[in-house]
């Protein structure tokens, strides 16, 4: 099975602070790592992922997320916010070998992001 | 072009009614997902179609009727829907069905359902 924690439902930085969203994850394979991102009454877009290779991966809009397998984390980055970051960001995880849950992604429960001023 | 569309964006209905979600996406890509977000949750999966095929359906009442017509168009038929169905009703698709290094599921922006 695996899951993912997100630490802090919400989170509120100042415009050009720096930006940390926090996500653990629990596979008992080697997982495949997603940042996405939500603006209000809108789908989901992809920030960034981790597949294989190097472990910090940029994205859109300036953010990047590092693998650290041994701290089982691929938080989130941004060295300074934008009033435009303010959104609902979601890590989520899936399998990258077979088994019955291959290919089904599984979310963390989401951290709001306040961007104030 | 990474675009996934779902009409129509709003919909309202009563207990008793039959609608249908339309999702659709010209990527060829392979497998398509229904997913419903209640405010503040994650999405959770609905259904997952691979090669226009049902794959996977997480236990959903039978209220929720999935249909693939072909590999480019994706329909949940409603009828006899409870309030607590009320939410927003993503799609997504990605190029295989789990498969590959870079699978990745990209979505469209979601139906608001509001059940009566």
């Amino acid at each position: 099975a695996q899951s993912v924690t997100q630490l802090g439902s919400h989170v509120s930085v100042s415009e050009g602070a720096l930006v940390l969203l926090r996500c653990n994850y629990s596979s008992s394979v080697p997982p495949y790592l997603f940042w996405y991102v939500q603006y209000p009454n809108q789908g989901l877009q992809l920030l960034l992922k981790y597949t294989t290779g190097a472990t910090l991966v940029k994205g859109i809009n300036g953010f990047e997320a590092e693998f650290k397998k041994s701290e089982t984390s691929f938080h989130l980055t941004k060295p300074s916010a934008h009033m435009s970051d303010a959104a609902e960001y979601f890590c989520a995880v899936r399998r990258s070998e077979g088994g019955t849950s291959y290919g089904k992604l599984t979310f963390g429960q989401g951290t709001i992001l306040t961007v104030h001023p | 072009d990474t675009e996934v569309t779902q009409t129509p964006k709003h919909l309202v209905m009563g207990m008793t009614n039959k609608k249908s979600l339309k999702c659709e996406q010209h990527m060829g890509h392979r497998a398509m997902y229904w997913y419903k977000q209640k405010a503040k949750k994650p999405p959770e999966l609905m259904f997952v179609y691979s090669y226009e095929k049902l794959s996977i359906n997480e236990s959903v009442p039978s209220r929720f009727s999935p249909e693939c017509p072909n590999s480019s168009l994706l329909n949940l038929h409603l009828h006899a829907l409870q309030p607590e169905d009320s939410a927003l009703y993503l799609c997504a698709s990605s190029q295989h069905p789990g498969q590959g290094a870079g699978e990745t599921q990209y979505f469209g922006p979601g139906t608001r359902l509001l059940v009566l």
